[in-house]
């Protein structure tokens, strides 16, 4: 069985600031991890993927994760949040690439002026 | 990039009523696709796998003579609340694989709100 844990319900950063947003899975196979954030009524949009190759990986709008094996983490950063950053970001972990997702509960950024 | 499209965004309907929503993949074929359920500030849960041409997959649960699920074409895929109550109120939203493989992308369409009253 996959699940996924975000730690932080919600996060609230000031402009400039370095995002971190922590998640942690659970996987009796070599997972496939997501990040995906999601706008008040809107669906989601994938920021990155991380698919068994680079253990670093960079997605859209500059965020990136990293895959900690032994830790058990993909945790989101980015260097620099906008006031655009603000939304729900969602952790999910597959066992195939295009397999069905198991979400984390979800992690509110809000970004100060 | 590919585009899932769900109809209708919101609904609202009485108790007791039926409602349809659409998943249609606009630009690709998509053997599977996924139906989430997400209630307020909460994650998406999955309720059901949908493959074409076959019967939908439920998680434990679901109870899938109340969510009707029809994959008919390469295109589309539906989901039917059956007999409506107030609990089902939710936010759905659909996945769509691009591709046969385990490794096609999923996109996502842009949710469903339904308002039962």
């Amino acid at each position: 069985a996959q699940s996924v844990t975000q730690l932080g319900s919600h996060v609230s950063v000031s402009e400039g600031a370095l995002v971190l947003l922590r998640c942690n899975y659970s996987s009796s196979v070599p997972p496939y991890l997501f990040w995906y954030v999601q706008y008040p009524n809107q669906g989601l949009q994938l920021l990155l993927k991380y698919t068994s190759a680079a253990t670093l990986v960079k997605g859209i709008n500059g965020f990136e994760a990293e895959f900690k094996k032994s830790e058990t983490s993909f945790h989101l950063t980015k260097p620099s949040a906008h006031m655009s950053d603000a939304a729900e970001y969602f952790c999910a972990v597959s066992d195939t690439a295009g397999g069905k997702l198991i979400f984390g509960q979800g992690t509110e950024l809000s970004v100060k002026p | 990039g590919a585009v899932v499209s769900q109809h209708p965004s919101r609904v609202i309907c009485k108790s007791g009523t039926s409602v349809k929503i659409e998943c249609r993949s606009l630009d690709f074929q998509a053997t599977t696709m996924f139906w989430y359920r997400q209630f307020p500030k909460q994650s998406l849960m999955l309720m059901a796998t949908s493959n074409e041409g076959s019967k939908a997959t439920y998680e434990q649960g679901v109870e899938k003579d109340k969510f009707l699920i029809n994959h008919a074409s390469l295109t589309l895929s539906t989901l039917t609340v059956t007999s409506a109550h107030p609990e089902d109120s939710s936010f759905y939203i659909c996945s769509a694989k691009m591709g046969r493989s385990n490794t096609g992308e999923l996109f996502f369409g842009e949710g469903s709100r339904l308002t039962v009253l």
